[in-house]
Formats: C-alpha cells, structure tokens, sequence
C-alpha cells in the first residue's frame, strides 16, 4: 500500500483557518469511512484529533474538523491558535486490519 | 489515567533481535485491540503490526512480515513485539496504541530502537 500524500508544509495566521489535504486512492480513502487525523507536537506521541473521517474525539476542540471528498480527506482547523503548530498526520484503514499514513504536514502559525 | 508504557529499547546491531513491551493500565485492555506504530527520526508515522483482542486476528506491515511478531497477555495487561533479523531501517520510535474505531487513540511515549553496527 502506499503512503497517503499530504502537502509538507502549510502555514496560517493567527485566527485564521487551514485545510490539510490527504490524498489517497479510490481503494482506500475513497473505499472507507475509516479517515483518522494525528497532531504531533515535537519530541511527544502523536494525538487522535479526528476519526472515522468526521468525529473529534472527547477533549479535542471543534475548532478541529474532518470531511472527505472522493479520494481526498481534509482536516481544517479555525481559529488558528499559536500552539497550533505542529505537525499532523492522516491515516486511513485500507484493508482487513492493515492502515496506512500520509507523509505529516508542518503547520506553521504566523 | 489511561496509559500505555513503552519499554525494551536500545541499541542492537544488524541481524539481531529485540523485543519490545507494553504496559497498559486505567482501561480494560481485554477488551480492545492494539497497534505498533514506529517513527524512524525525523520521518513520518508507519503503522506496523495489530492483534485484535483474542489473538486470533494478527496482521503486519509488509516491511516487517516474517521477522517481527505481535503478541498480547490479557491477564498481565501487556503487549509485546519480538522483532528478529533487525535491519537498519528499523531504527525507529515504537509506539504502542490502542486501536479505537480503526484509529489510534491512546498512544504510550514511546521507546527507541537504534540498529546500527
């Protein structure tokens, strides 16, 4: 399988929104409702901030979303805040009990 | 608190083996299933082998197939990974993370291995 293809770097200023795209193929993103989303700030373990392509676990802000459009996931976050800043993962399932990554984004926050 | 922990890792050279573990606690560990995730440094997140609640259901990452094997111990609250013939490529955070929804919810800090002569 592989890798789901996200933009290296995106940037936004503070309160603004960004959208990370998640690019993968019609046998995976597309096929399953299994999109998940991870915040990774550096030198931590990675966060779930997004599931099943739309649902925020309990804890994680609604300035966070998810949506899907064909092969393509997106997570947006509003309301930029400066602790933003870090880099995000998508990850879908893509066959019986095997998962794969997008290559992370570094989010920068102006 | 629900928490996964990490431990066994270190420095091995090529072809040798290691076998990391993970201790789980604050959530009925019986009742979901569980992932390896690693991180070579610098690089991005791969998803690495699973074992669903029962053992029953096991599954790897091509890369590793035929040289790591995933394994839980329900009663010890524990999940392990034997990783055998390792490869320089292997060097790596490892992450535990419990498997919510076909997505990783809790993850434990993690515990590096470095392969290398």
């Amino acid at each position: 399988q592989s890798a789901l293809t996200q933009p290296r770097s995106v940037s936004g200023s503070l309160g603004q929104s960004v959208t990370i795209s998640c690019t993968g193929a019609s046998s995976d993103v597309n096929f399953y409702n299994r999109v998940s989303w991870y915040q990774q700030s550096p030198r931590t373990a990675p966060k779930l901030l997004i599931y099943e392509v739309t649902n925020r676990p309990s804890g994680v802000p609604d300035r966070f979303s998810g949506s899907k459009s064909g092969n393509t996931a997106s997570l947006t976050i509003s309301g930029l805040q400066a602790d933003d800043e870090a880099d995000y993962y998508c990850c879908s399932y893509v066959a019986t009990y095997t998962w794969v990554f997008g290559g992370g984004t570094s989010l920068t926050v102006l | 608190e629900v928490q996964l922990v990490e431990s066994g890792g270190g420095l091995v050279q090529p072809g040798e083996s290691l076998r990391l573990s993970c201790a789980a606690s604050g959530f009925t560990f019986s009742s979901y299933s569980m992932n390896w995730v690693r991180q070579a440094p610098g690089k991005g997140l791969e998803w690495v082998a699973y074992v669903g609640v029962s053992s029953t259901t096991i599954n790897y990452a091509d890369s590793v197939k035929g040289r790591f094997t995933i394994s839980r111990d329900n009663a010890k609250n524990s999940l392990s990974l034997q990783m055998n013939s390792l490869r320089a490529e292997d060097t790596a955070f490892y992450y535990c993370a419990r498997d919510h929804q076909h997505a990783f919810d809790i993850w434990g800090q993690g515990t590096m291995v470095t392969v290398s002569s």
